[in-house]
């Protein structure tokens, strides 16, 4: 079965980097486009960032842009988020996401149990 | 980056029928499909709608949805309980080259 399993999250103080992980299973990864989702404590789900199945596109979030970089590596079936400049409104939980196309739609079929982040000094 | 407008909050009583509307604009809901996810407290949210109007295998008939123009809407008829939940639209839009999600939608089941 479909499997999406993150990691790398905690606690980190502001300005400082984390970089996430998600490892998939269970279908063919590099035939997917993956995504990360986020959600702020008790607030609603905000969309991070997309990498093309290939690798060949990226688009972020206008808030995260130039702060995060998503990556995969299809050898791997394993998805990352490099969070650099880490501000207090970054703190959330982070979903790692599978989208049910090559890139660019909001079928999001299967979600990981999500990783939380939290920035604060 | 703006998102797509649901309303805050809905109700109803057990087995009436509750509608939750999402409303965007050309270069997302306009042009692309809409999907629907339901969220649970404390638990990943779950793929309820997809393509506009399509129920993955599991999900009750009771869930339904539509969408016209720029914007769309969910529907719940015979509402149970165990419906309380968050929803949410998404649509990928053209113009922001991402997914936008509405701001959700709690329901309460009275």
């Amino acid at each position: 079965q479909v499997q999406l399993v993150e990691s790398g999250g905690g606690v980190v103080q502001p300005g400082r980097s984390l970089r996430l992980s998600c490892v998939a299973s269970g279908f063919s990864f590099s035939s997917y486009g993956m995504h990360w989702v986020r959600q702020a404590p008790g607030k609603g789900l905000e969309w991070v960032a997309v990498i093309w199945f290939d690798g060949s596109s990226k688009y972020y979030v206008d808030s995260v842009k130039g702060r995060f970089t998503m990556s995969r590596d299809n050898s791997k079936n394993t998805l990352y988020l490099q969070m650099d400049s880490l501000r207090p409104e970054d703190t959330a939980v982070y979903y790692c996401v599978r989208g049910q196309c090559g890139g660019d739609c909001s079928h999001f079929d299967y979600w990981g149990q999500g990783t939380p982040v939290t920035v604060s000094s | 980056q703006s998102v797509l407008t649901q309303p805050p909050s809905a109700s109803g009583t057990p087995g009436q029928r509750v509608t939750i509307s999402c409303s965007g604009s050309s270069s997302n809901i306009g042009i692309n499909i809409v999907n629907w996810y339901q969220q649970f407290p404390g638990t990943a949210p779950k793929l309820l709608i997809y393509s506009n109007n399509q129920r993955p295998s599991g999900v009750p008939d009771r869930f339904s949805a539509s969408k016209s123009g720029t914007s769309a809407s969910l529907a719940i008829s015979g509402l149970q309980s165990e419906d309380e939940a968050d929803y949410y639209c998404a649509a990928w839009d053209d113009s922001l080259n991402g997914v936008l999600f509405g701001g959700g939608t709690k329901l309460t089941v009275l």
